[in-house]
């Protein structure tokens, strides 16, 4: 299963907005994780079964999609914020993931 | 509170081999499938191998498949990745993570294949 994740960089002030998409090449049954990744650090799931917040994340964080098109919003961007963000697939246990988004504050 | 505990990374010359544990603790290490992913400097995240629940279910990416053994031991609660015939491709940090949602993940042990 091939996952397209774009774009893989964007530049944005602190309060805005930001969307990151993903495509799958099959339907993955909303077996979708976004992860969140800071220099040197593993990846911290935020987003799991395409919508679901994992606890303890903040709620400025959301996914949605279903299918083979998915979503991952920051609602207000916020200086902690400034990481690298993936989406993977795990409807098959041969994993993929996207090739990443950086996200920059402007 | 589970934790995983990746080691036995370090420094190989190509062609050589490395077995990096995955010791984990705060679950019931047998009810879970454990995967291996990589990230090379500078680079995205790339799945490697998947173990669940007993020998007989076993997964390689095809860039590894061959090369790589992947097996666990239940009484230790741990995972193991057996690596042969490395390339400088394998330079990585390898990352060892919990169950189908991967939402746990070890800190990563950094393989160097160099020269």
């Amino acid at each position: 299963i091939q996952v397209t994740q774009s774009p893989s960089s964007l530049s944005a002030s602190v309060g805005d907005r930001v969307t990151i998409t993903c495509q799958a090449s099959q339907d993955i049954n909303n077996h979708l994780n976004w992860f969140q990744q800071k220099p040197g650090k593993a990846p911290n799931l935020l987003i799991y079964d395409a919508s679901s917040l994992r606890a303890g994340v903040p709620s400025r964080f959301s996914g949605s999609g279903s299918g083979t098109h998915f979503t991952f919003t920051i609602r207000s961007l916020q200086p902690e914020d400034i990481a690298t963000y993936y989406c993977q697939q795990y409807d098959n246990p041969a994993l993929t993931f996207g090739g990443g988004t950086k996200v920059e504050i402007k | 509170q589970v934790r995983l505990v990746e080691s036995g990374g370090g420094v190989v010359q190509p062609g050589g081999s490395l077995r990096l544990s995955c010791g984990a603790s705060g679950f019931i290490f047998s009810f879970y499938g454990i995967h291996w992913v990589r990230q090379a400097p500078g680079k995205g995240l790339e799945w490697v191998a998947f173990i669940g629940l007993d020998e007989g279910d076993k997964y390689y990416a095809d860039s590894v498949k061959g090369r790589f053994t992947i097996s666990r031991d239940n009484s230790k609660n741990t995972v193991f990745l057996q690596m042969n015939s490395l390339g400088v491709e394998d330079t990585a940090v390898y990352y060892c993570a919990k169950g189908h949602l991967t939402a746990e993940w070890g800190q990563g042990t950094l393989v160097s294949v160099s020269s």
